[in-house]
């Protein structure tokens, strides 16, 4: 298995400018994740997905949207890129334990850069 | 290289030495918890989890210890080495929320 992949490894935008940043999962996790990293801090979670078709936010979604049409993929898409969403962004996948407890796989990771 | 973590507390150790990491949790009522380890230009790696019913919880090489009254989280690594450079961090969760809340990570760095 390949786990999770992410693609671009790097990037830089404009501001104003789009983009998706594309996350993969071939273990057939029902949950996917999008994390963002800033420098010094933690990860926080932008947006989730429980199974195909259902996303929701997380704590930092303002800027970004999500889709989730099939179990593998959860795309993220940034509309009018702007200097505060420059971050090293993190997808992550798990799958539910019935409550006992669960382990998130992240993928390697997309530098983004909006100058 | 990965620029993640230019603030973060940093913890010095000898190598052979052991290693403690600690976190201070935020919610109370999570009973979940996990300490993941991030090397440069990577993902965070799972390293070793505690449900709340528990105070410790060994592996290779790893201890986390849980003290739920002062909610505080710890990780020990034994006879640390050069490869346990990284960023740690700890993260909770309520069980079944399937979403986890992150620490600001500490830099474990390895001396010779």
């Amino acid at each position: 298995n390949a786990g999770v992949t992410q693609t671009p490894k790097f990037r830089i935008l404009k501001i104003g400018q789009s983009m998706t940043l594309q996350c993969t999962q071939d273990m057939n996790h029902n949950y996917m994740y999008w994390y963002r990293q800033d420098p010094g801090m933690g990860l926080k979670l932008i947006y989730y997905s429980v199974g195909a078709g259902i996303t929701d936010k997380g704590e930092v979604p303002n800027g970004y949207n999500v889709s989730r049409s099939t179990t593998e993929d959860f795309p993220l898409r940034l509309e009018l890129a702007a200097p505060s969403q420059t971050s090293v962004y993190f997808c992550a996948s798990s799958y539910p334990t019935g409550g006992l407890g669960y382990e998130q796989y992240f993928g390697p990771g997309t530098r983004l850069t909006v100058t | 290289g990965e620029s993640v973590g230019l603030h973060l507390p940093t913890l010095s150790v000898q190598e052979g030495d052991n290693s403690i990491i600690n976190c201070a949790y935020s919610n109370s009522a999570s009973d979940y918890f996990i300490w993941y380890k991030q090397e440069s230009g990577k993902g965070p790696q799972f390293i070793i989890d505690i449900r709340s019913n528990m105070d410790k919880r060994q592996g290779q090489r790893v201890t986390v210890l849980l003290n739920k009254t002062v909610k505080h989280l710890s990780l020990q690594i034994a006879a640390t080495q050069p490869g346990d450079s990284a960023v740690y961090f700890c993260a909770e969760s309520l069980q079944g929320a399937q979403k986890l809340v992150f620490g600001q990570g500490t830099r474990l760095t390895i001396n010779p």
